[in-house]
């Protein structure tokens, strides 16, 4: 398998773009997980997801932030209109079980 | 909501040091994880463990359920092994990950 993939790796945009960032999980894989990274805050949860059910999104920071799973192999996360304080690394995981597989992260830079 | 503290924020070594990092948690969890991270962002898995030991090379990482603890060593520290380790709990059922801050190590020659 070839792991979590996410896209794009890298996204440059202006302050008032939409921004879609996209994930496929791991095929079998039952939940998915958005996370953000930023060096102020670490890692922390956005939303995520359980049979494409979402079930805790109460980490989305605002109403600015959205996210879908149209089904068992696609994600997507949007942020409509963008901010610069939005500029972080976006991880998406998936995991069957306990264990959590990690994508290799889309750094968002806003300007 | 579980509360995970590691400590130290950030350690230098010389090459060879035996390492350890220590990660605490608030509440009951199903499972704890151990996390790296290089510089270039990408996020590996190096343990998951619910109780006793498990070992992996040069790694090593414990947890103590009754004390809410887990430590992960590294022995005979090499540079490669700089890079930030992150202390992750889960509750039960397909819940996530809530994470600590991270540790940076950095293992100079």
């Amino acid at each position: 398998d070839a792991g979590v993939i996410q896209s794009p790796r890298h996204e440059v945009t202006e302050m008032g773009q939409e921004v879609t960032l996209r994930c496929k999980p791991i095929s079998g894989h039952n939940s998915l997980f958005w996370y953000r990274q930023t060096m102020m805050r670490g890692l922390e949860l956005l939303i995520y997801f359980n049979n494409n059910v979402p079930i805790d999104d109460s980490g989305m920071p605002e109403d600015r932030f959205s996210a879908k799973m149209p089904n068992a192999s696609f994600s997507t996360l949007k942020i409509q209109p963008s901010e610069p304080r939005d500029s972080a690394v976006y991880f998406c995981a998936s995991s069957l079980y306990d264990e959590q597989y990690f994508g290799p992260g889309t750094r968002l830079t806003v300007t | 909501k579980n509360e995970v503290e590691q400590s130290p924020q950030n350690l230098t070594a010389q090459e060879g040091e035996f390492i350890t990092i220590n990660c605490s948690y608030s509440v009951g969890i199903s499972a704890l994880h151990w996390l790296q991270q290089h510089p270039g962002g990408g996020i590996v898995s190096l343990f998951m463990l619910s109780s006793g030991k498990k070992k992996h090379g040069r790694l090593i990482a414990t947890i103590n359920i009754q004390e809410k603890h887990s430590s992960l060593h590294i022995t005979a520290s090499h540079p490669r092994d700089s890079a930030v380790y992150i202390c992750a709990v889960k509750g039960g059922g397909n819940t996530p990950l809530v994470f600590g801050k991270g540790t940076r190590l950095s293992v100079i020659a």
